[in-house]
């Protein structure tokens, strides 16, 4: 069965401090995608990234980047130079490959960020 | 603009009464999820679509039902039977083109029973 562990159930900050939240999974399928959502305090999921197992190019968008590691099933968020408008929770989540192309999301907990002034 | 929209925002309902949430998407997506949130929890897949007048239980699916008469919608009918009710409801879509397509979700709705 898959599985999504985020172990960091609420990290707070300082504005400006670098952050890492934590994503570990489990799947026996050879073929699966990874994603970050932010759910900011309106509720509403908002996406972030989408990462294929075979690339394992870890990815900067501004602030943000990823660093995707088959060999410990890892695939962990950092937000550099963070500021209050982060704050939100973070969910990780994983899907199997499908040949119809419909989805299954397994999600995490989620980490709620609190970045403060 | 297109989107998901999920009405109504806030609902209150008594015990044991059915209540109806609403959710619509002009994305032209194929596919349609219920998702539930409890406090401290991940996403929990209730219902999915993938096309019209069909659709499959997810993973706690009892006390739930659901219908797909339209593409653009697909409401979710917490019934009396639903033993624990009380929670923040997310509806989502994304297109049937490759398991690569991203699921986008609505503002969600926030069900409480008095």
């Amino acid at each position: 069965a898959q599985k999504v562990t985020q172990a960091q159930t609420e990290i707070s900050v300082v504005e400006k401090e670098d952050v890492t939240l934590d994503c570990v999974y489990e799947t026996r399928d050879t073929t699966y995608y990874l994603f970050w959502y932010k759910q900011p305090p309106s509720g509403e999921l908002v996406f972030l990234i989408r990462r294929n197992s075979f690339d394992e190019q870890n990815e900067i968008s501004g602030r943000y980047s990823w660093n995707f590691q088959k060999s410990t099933s890892s695939f962990n968020f950092t937000i550099t130079a963070s500021q209050v408008v982060d704050s939100a929770v973070y969910f990780c989540a994983l899907s199997e490959a499908s040949h119809t192309g419909f989805q299954k999301l397994v999600f995490g907990t989620g980490t709620r960020l609190l970045v403060s002034p | 603009d297109g989107g998901i929209t999920q009405s109504p925002k806030y609902l209150f309902r008594k015990e044991g009464q059915n209540v109806t949430l609403s959710c619509e998407q002009n994305l032209n997506h194929d596919a349609m999820y219920w998702y539930r949130q409890d406090p401290g929890q991940g996403l929990r897949l209730i219902y999915y679509s993938q096309i019209v007048n069909d659709f499959q239980k997810g993973d706690i699916a009892e006390g739930y039902s659901v219908s797909r008469e339209k593409k653009e919608s697909f409401p979710l009918t917490v019934t009396s039977a639903q033993k624990n009710p009380t929670a923040f409801y997310l509806c989502a879509s994304s297109p049937l083109r490759s398991s690569t397509d991203t699921q986008y979700f609505g503002p969600g709705t926030r069900l409480t029973v008095l």
